[in-house]
């Protein structure tokens, strides 16, 4: 089936740093990715919606100069949290669409932690 | 998208049905009722989907009411590693429609 893979399962950073977390589709191509955030014991929130060659489109309250998401190919999106703080510690998760209905498939998550 | 109601918590018991319920009164005739789950610290898995009549794969079954007002999720013989949260999405499934996840459902099955 189609899988996307999400590296790095886990990273931890300082405060101030930036982060860049990959998300493939390893057999099918996605013109559209999505990028979730999932604090503890909640459910997953909607950051953005990743479009191939073209600007991400973002969730209300979301700010796209601190979540740059770049996705340049159709296998390939990222998501980089800029100067990152404490308060960025979260599970980040990638989705893409597979073909039809099918439904949509996800990332295994990166777990951040900003110290 | 519609919204979607779901008893937050359930138990069951290993090796019996599990049988998940959920509400989407406000459904609309072009939406489809997705089933996922996480497990633990991963990303959510795609269980199910249908629109009208029943669906079942190796994974589950789904029985969408005849008012498509309400669905519920069988997983026929639940076991430990079926311990999840189980989300009901609505979603019409356009090429750019994303989904929005509601609480959810906190199964756990019990040996």
């Amino acid at each position: 089936g189609a899988v996307v893979s999400q590296h790095p399962s886990w990273v931890i950073c300082k405060s101030g740093t930036s982060v860049k977390i990959e998300c493939r589709s390893l057999d099918f191509q996605a013109t559209t990715m999505f990028w979730y955030r999932q604090f503890p014991k909640q459910s997953l929130m909607l950051m953005a919606t990743s479009n191939e060659g073209s600007k991400a489109t973002y969730e209300q309250g979301v700010e796209k100069d601190k979540f740059l998401i770049n996705h340049a190919s159709l296998t390939l999106s990222t998501l980089t949290v800029t100067s990152a703080h404490p308060e960025d510690s979260s599970f980040y998760i990638c989705s893409a669409r597979v073909g039809g209905l099918g439904g949509y498939t996800f990332g295994s998550g990166t777990r951040l932690t900003v110290v | 998208d519609a919204k979607t109601t779901q008893p937050p918590s359930m138990d069951c018991a290993e090796g019996r049905a599990a049988n998940l319920p959920c509400n989407h009164s406000t459904i609309s005739g072009n939406e489809y009722v997705y089933w996922y789950r996480q497990i633990h610290s991963q990303g959510p898995q795609y269980i199910i989907h249908g629109l009208k009549n029943n669906e079942t794969n190796e994974m589950a079954s789904l029985i969408i009411t005849e008012d498509r007002k309400s669905s519920t999720l069988i997983l026929p013989h639940a076991t430990l590693r079926d311990t999840a949260v189980y989300y009901c999405i609505v979603n019409s499934g356009g090429s750019n429609y994303k989904l929005t996840f509601g609480k959810g459902t906190l199964l756990t099955v019990n040996p």
